[in-house]
């Protein structure tokens, strides 16, 4: 069974302020991928990244980045220098290579960001 | 990218009506899914769609209660029937975008109130 874990419900920041989101995540797979979704007060779920199991180096995008690590099972997303327009409900999510590639998703973390 | 359009985008129903939600992409695509974000939650697998086949429904979901359609592979309906106000949730369709590795894009979503 696949699982997927974020521990933090909701982050408060200021303006300017780093923040990294945990996900901790579950899998028998050995070949899987991981996801990172935004979900904005508007509802619509925006796709951030997708990162197989094979590939483990870290990617930027630019205040965005992306920490994998399998020997924790952990899949941590960074925002940089925070701005309020980044104030969402985040969700890390799971699928693997089978048939069945629906998505396991984690609870999500409010994070706001305050001016 | 996969462009998706769902409607209706909202929608005030009563108790004991259905409501068919259409999803339309801008691409044929093979697997289509259905989730469920209740308030405040994380979202739900409801059901796969696959074109020329029946839908599989996950546990908890059964074809009575939401029924899908699959004609084409650029179009999908799901079927909220004989609705309570636990149905009052976001309903999303996603499609995986196999162009550039499992990648899952989803509609806008409809959400539904059930009074």
């Amino acid at each position: 069974a696949q699982k997927v874990t974020q521990a933090q419900t909701e982050i408060s920041v200021v303006e300017k302020e780093d923040v990294t989101l945990d996900c901790v995540y579950e899998t028998r797979d050995t070949t899987y991928y991981l996801f990172w979704y935004k979900q904005p007060p508007s509802g619509e779920l925006v796709f951030l990244i997708r990162r197989n199991s094979f590939d483990e180096q870290n990617e930027i995008s630019g205040r965005y980045s992306w920490n994998f690590q399998k020997s924790t099972s952990s899949f941590n997303f960074t925002i940089t220098a925070s701005q309020v327009v980044d104030s969402a409900v985040y969700f890390c999510a799971l699928t693997f290579s089978g048939s069945a590639r629906q998505l396991t998703f984690g609870s999500g973390t409010q994070l706001t960001v305050l001016p | 990218s996969a462009v998706i359009s769902q409607k209706p985008s909202r929608d005030i129903c009563q108790r004991g009506t259905s409501l068919t939600i259409q999803c339309q992409v801008d691409s044929q695509v093979t697997m289509m899914f259905w989730y469920r974000q209740q308030p405040g939650q994380s979202l739900t697998l409801i059901a796969t769609a696959n074109q020329g086949s029946e839908a599989t429904y996950e546990s908890g979901f059964v074809i009575d209660k939401f029924p899908i359609s699959r004609p084409n592979l650029t179009f999908s309906t799901l079927t909220v029937s004989n609705m309570s106000p636990e149905d009052s949730s976001i309903y999303l369709c996603s499609v995986e975008w196999v162009q550039t590795g499992r990648e899952q894009y989803f509609g806008p979503g409809t959400r539904l109130t059930v009074t």
